[in-house]
């Protein structure tokens, strides 16, 4: 059974701080995706990572699939308030049009 | 822009009712999905088709049927609610073509059985 399992659940830190979120799996798959979910709506697509290693910006937030394809991480420099919500990662089920998701990590940028 | 749009944003009904949730999308997709979220558990799949009368159970289809009679819209039923299901439910769709392609969501109905 594919799993994805995200840390860490909570965090809470100042604006202009820099952060990691990590998303982790004991099996591989073929692309790793990264949705944003802001309260009282549903998750928006950030980035998809395919290839091992690769490495996608997004203005500050930069993302990188692992070389065995098991993980992924999420780094953003200089936090805003505006990045606060639920971020989670996800990932096609093998042979399926399915996704699972990771439990995610809620981040709260203070002013 | 493309569009998910479900029925509710906020229902409350109560145990032992039937309750119908409805999803549409305004993208041609093949393959819709029913999703709830709960804090600390992420979002489960119930159900999700990928074709007009075609459907398959996710993880969670206990307490739960689904209907795909048109290729736009997906509906989510509850033969008889119980407090459990409370809960924030999530309609998404994507392109059949390539699986893992990007999931479009709606903006979820939370619902809560009394």
């Amino acid at each position: 059974t594919q799993l994805l399992e995200q840390s860490p659940q909570f965090l809470s830190i100042q604006e202009g701080e820099n952060l990691t979120v990590y998303c982790n799996s004991s099996s591989v798959f073929s692309s790793l995706q990264w949705y944003r979910q802001e309260p009282g709506e549903g998750p928006v697509l950030l980035v998809t990572v395919v290839t091992g290693g690769e490495v996608k910006k997004l203005k500050r937030l930069t993302f990188q699939f692992g070389d065995a394809r098991k993980d992924s991480s999420l780094h953003i420099t200089a936090a805003q308030p505006g990045d606060t919500g639920l971020y989670l990662c996800a990932g096609p089920v093998s042979g399926t049009y399915k996704y699972i998701f990771g439990t995610g990590t809620r981040l709260k940028v203070l002013a | 822009d493309v569009k998910v749009t479900q029925s509710s944003r906020y229902l409350v009904k109560r145990t032992g009712e039937k309750v119908f949730l409805e999803c549409v999308q305004d993208m041609d997709h093949e393959n819709m999905f029913w999703y709830r979220q709960d804090p600390g558990l992420g979002l489960r799949l119930i159900y999700f088709s990928y074709d007009v009368k075609m459907k398959e159970k996710g993880d969670i289809p206990e307490g739960y049927s689904v209907s795909r009679e048109k290729k736009e819209r997906f509906s989510l039923i509850l033969e008889s609610a119980s407090t459990n299901q409370t809960s924030m439910y999530l309609c998404a769709s994507s392109l059949g073509e390539v699986m893992g392609n990007e999931q479009f969501f709606g903006p979820g109905t939370r619902l809560t059985v009394l």
